[in-house]
């Protein structure tokens, strides 16, 4: 079946820059996602990106979408405490709704 | 709170009762899914439903798992019989034609 890696862990100092990557299987992917989830919390849509983008700014929040590698990352400028939180990135595949989700990178902030 | 709503949050359950899990989706949505996440995993869709119509269910367990959204009232994801592997988190989501779905904070299920 398809499949969506990403790294387990990843720990920042506040006020660097975050870069969480995943790599997905499926070609067909249209849409590709990243969502927040905070202890005891549901998910939280972040961004998205199209799959025929290579980069999508929104605000602190930086996609970079290399599709030949299939190879997804977002980058968080200025990382800060709430940001620590665990990271999903989801592929959609070529439907829109049965979304194939990483395991998550748990990011901690240092203060 | 226009958000997809759930509940209980959490839900204790022995082995061999029955678990019901309610959804209301976001005001103004239409399609509500349902995915389960298991211990330091992803989330994996189980169902996929419009009012009153299952669009597609091939991520349920074929066995006492089943899901409905009826034309009044939030949807519902019933486990019959639970077992200790139906532990987990359930969430549920609702989409509007945008991309991405929106997600309910869930509900935990412990079965003892």
């Amino acid at each position: 079946g398809e499949d969506v890696e990403q790294s387990l862990f990843l720990s920042v100092r506040e006020g660097d820059s975050s870069v969480i990557n995943c790599t997905y299987t499926d070609s067909s992917s249209t849409y590709l996602y990243w969502y927040k989830q905070e202890p005891g919390a549901g998910l939280q849509l972040l961004t998205y990106i199209f799959s025929n983008m290579d980069m999508k700014q929104d605000q602190r929040l930086t996609v970079l979408l290399n599709k030949k590698d299939k190879h997804l990352s977002l980058r968080i400028a200025d990382t800060q405490t709430g940001d620590s939180a665990i990271y999903f990135c989801a592929d959609s595949g070529a439907g829109s709704y049965q979304l194939t989700f990483g395991k998550g990178t748990k990011l901690s902030v240092i203060p | 709170n226009a958000g997809v709503m759930q509940n209980p949050r959490h839900l204790v359950r022995r082995r061999g009762q029955e678990a019901r899990l309610r959804c209301s989706p976001m005001k103004g949505h239409s399609h509500v899914y349902w995915y389960r996440q298991l211990p330091e995993e992803g989330l994996k869709f189980m169902v996929y439903l419009q009012k009153e119509n299952i669009i597609d269910e091939s991520g349920m367990p074929k066995e006492r798992f089943s899901a409905e959204f009826p034309k009044e009232g939030p949807s519902i994801l019933r486990i019959q019989q639970v077992v200790r592997g139906d532990s987990a988190a359930y969430f549920c989501a609702s989409s509007g034609g945008a991309p991405g779905l929106f997600f309910g904070s869930g509900t935990q299920l412990s079965v003892l």
